[in-house]
């Protein structure tokens, strides 16, 4: 099956530093999404991608999906102590079901802690 | 809006017995999904469910766990009967699936402790 890879693991770093991680897979998908997790709650959406080469900014958020189609990276810029969490990448690989409607298994990576210190 | 919404939030049972966790997705979703989340192996898949038919059980880790879609408002995912190494935290999520978009909303999980 397919597999997501993803770095750091974890990541300390102080408020105001920006921060970059990625996801790699060992075969392409056609979604990449990525997601917070915060204590006692869901994973939250933070950007969704759907086209190779795409960038898009969500805030202080910025995500890029590869041009291969097998890696993704999120990068969070002038941290701040409310962006501590578990981040998660996501990928997806869409197949057209009938009537038009498409589905898939979405994979997700181990995840990515953040602390930031104040 | 209400989103994905789970019951209950907290579970605790003894080894044996059977647990029934519930979900209701957000209205006008045609896809839910049901995650089981432990640290050792992160956030797994167990099924999902497109339009109330389940397309993608082969998460299910064996025939203890059971889940059910009886409408698009509701399903539940049962294991029984529970053992400890079933604890875990348990997140419904649902979708709209259309084109492009399968953006997956998580509600906020129900941890389940089995002694």
């Amino acid at each position: 099956g397919q597999q997501l890879n993803q770095s750091p693991q974890s990541m300390f770093i102080q408020e105001g530093e920006d921060v970059s991680m990625n996801c790699t897979s060992s075969s392409i998908f056609n979604t990449w999404l990525w997601y917070k997790q915060e204590p006692g709650e869901g994973p939250v959406l933070l950007i969704a991608l759907y086209k190779a080469g795409e960038l898009t900014s969500n805030g202080r958020l910025t995500a890029q999906f590869g041009i291969t189609r097998k890696d993704s990276f999120l990068n969070i810029s002038a941290s701040i102590p409310s962006d501590v969490g578990i981040y998660f990448c996501a990928g997806q690989l869409l197949k057209l079901g009938g009537g038009g409607t498409s589905y898939g298994k979405v994979t997700f990576g181990q995840g990515t802690i953040l602390t930031v210190h104040p | 809006d209400a989103g994905v919404i789970q019951s209950p939030r907290h579970e605790v049972t003894e080894m044996g017995q059977e647990v029934t966790l519930r979900c209701k997705p957000i209205s006008g979703h045609n896809s839910l999904f049901w995650y089981r989340q432990t640290m050792m192996r992160g956030l797994e898949l167990l099924i999902y469910f497109n339009n109330n038919v389940p397309i993608d059980d082969s998460g299910m880790p064996e025939d203890r766990f059971s889940a059910k879609m009886p409408n698009a408002s509701f399903s539940t995912l049962k294991i029984q009967p529970s053992e400890p190494r079933d604890s875990a935290v348990y997140f419904c999520a649902s979708s709209f699936s259309s084109g492009n978009s399968y953006e997956q909303y998580f509600g906020p999980g129900t941890r389940l402790t089995v002694t």
